[in-house]
């Protein structure tokens, strides 16, 4: 069985640095496409970030370059590295698992980041 | 690429038929998904390619289209359905619509 657990959310100042953990069991994360997905609260659902199968990685344009998505295969493992963060960044976090590029079969249950003083 | 969904929000009654719109800015081929979202749970994938269920999916879910006009059609609504649907494509930097909510009339 497909699980993903996010952890490392929390209350963070703005200006500050965050890293998103999500722990991947029932199959390889270095395998399949993995995706962070944002949501913030009360509103839609935001495409953060994907890592393919071949290491390549791609971010929303929005992101402006603080964030870098990466992994650990032997601890199966998906990363999200967030710096600079800002106000506009709080949302649930969800790592995703995709079959496809671009596509999410799979979530996780999401972790919460809020960037407040 | 801008995905619009219509309506905002859907009224409708346990047994009745259920077509939700989402329109693309441009072109996305059949790159087009549908997700479901319950109050405090994660987005669940319905359909991919505009018109494939995911595993596990029931038949009563069904997607349409392709191009820029896509639709989700639940043929007869559950309890279960009530929520809020999401579409995504996949074609370019993939982006979702803002959602259409369906609600218990």
């Amino acid at each position: 069985e497909v699980q993903l657990a996010e952890s490392g959310g929390g209350l963070i100042q703005p200006g500050g640095s965050l890293r998103l953990s999500c722990a991947a069991s029932g199959f390889i994360v270095s395998s399949d496409y993995m995706s962070w997905v944002r949501q913030a609260p009360g509103k839609g659902l935001e495409w953060v970030s994907i890592i393919y199968n071949d290491g390549r990685t791609f971010y929303a344009d929005s992101m402006g370059g603080r964030f870098t998505i990466s992994r650990d295969n032997s601890k199966n493992t998906l990363y999200l590295q967030m710096n600079s963060l800002r106000a506009e960044d709080t949302a649930v976090y969800y790592c995703a698992r995709g079959s496809l590029p671009n596509l999410a079969n799979s979530w996780g249950q999401g972790t919460l980041v809020t960037v407040s003083s | 690429i801008v995905l619009t969904q219509s309506p905002a929000t859907l009224s409708l009654s346990p047994g009745e038929r259920a077509t939700l719109s989402c329109r693309a800015s441009q072109s996305v081929s059949a790159h087009l998904a549908w997700y479901q979202q319950k109050p405090g749970q994660a987005p669940r994938l319905l359909i991919y390619d505009a018109s494939n269920r995911a595993t596990g999916i029931p038949a009563r879910f069904s997607g349409s289209g392709s191009g820029t006009d896509f639709t989700l059609t639940i043929s007869s609504l559950e309890p279960e359905d009530f929520a809020v649907y999401y579409c995504q494509q996949g074609s370019h930097w993939p982006t979702f619509g803002q959602g259409t909510k369906v609600e218990i009339k």
